[in-house]
């Protein structure tokens, strides 16, 4: 069975920095690329970044880039998102996503429970 | 990039049938794979359809996708309405630079 566990949400002030990190298991992490899509209180989802199953490929949303950075540990079975300069606008829910494919991320077929990101002074 | 634009909610009563858009404001619909995921009140999203019509194992064969190049639009239809179908649905997809495009959502509501 599929499971992704998200950790390392809580609550920080603007400009502060945060570590996420989604502990997989129940599969070959090391053949899927993974992604972290977020969910702001009461909206849709918006995706945040992605990183191919050798970590050579990384990409990301215009409005973190610079300030995020995607990582994984395929000897771990874990996914990071180092998140910095954070900002109000980043508060939300954020999920860690399997991709169906290696390379080319794009179609997710498990998703984790969720972390939460609280971005106030 | 391009946009992917959904209603902001449907409903329709138990046993019918619904469909809900998803329409691409630029590029044509056919040029990436569209996904479909829902998500329940208080819960994650689960993938519904993903290649624009293939159903992942589990989700049952009530719920259905497809891809009309005429209206450059997704569609993601529920056959005999149950109430557990009330929830909101997503579609997304990417560009060639694999940047992923979430729609909206559509809360659809079974009554």
């Amino acid at each position: 069975e599929v499971q992704l566990l998200e950790s390392g949400g809580g609550l920080v002030q603007p400009g502060g920095s945060l570590r996420l990190s989604c502990t997989a298991s129940g599969f070959s992490f090391d053949s899927y690329a993974m992604s972290w899509v977020r969910q702001a209180p009461g909206k849709g989802l918006e995706w945040v970044s992605s990183l191919s199953r050798s970590a050579d490929y990384s990409y990301y949303v215009d409005s973190v880039r610079g300030r995020f950075t995607v990582s994984r540990d395929n000897s771990k079975n874990t996914l990071y998102l180092q998140m910095n300069s954070l900002r109000v606008e980043d508060t939300a829910l954020y999920y860690c996503a399997k991709d169906r494919r290696g390379s080319y991320p794009g179609l997710v077929d498990y998703w984790g429970q969720g972390t939460l990101v609280t971005v106030s002074s | 990039n391009f946009m992917l634009t959904q209603p902001h909610s449907v409903s329709e009563s138990p046993g019918k049938t619904v469909t809900i858009s998803c329409t691409r404001s630029s590029g044509s619909i056919a040029n990436n794979y569209v996904q479909w995921y829902q998500q329940r009140p208080g819960s994650a999203p689960t993938t519904m359809i993903y290649e624009d019509n293939q159903r992942p194992s589990g989700v049952p064969d009530r719920f259905s996708g497809s891809v009309d190049s005429s209206s450059n639009s997704a569609s993601l239809t529920i056959s005999g309405l149950k109430t557990e179908d009330e929830a909101d649905y997503y579609c997304q997809s990417y560009d060639y630079s694999n940047l992923w495009v979430f729609g909206g959502g559509t809360h659809l509501t079974v009554l």
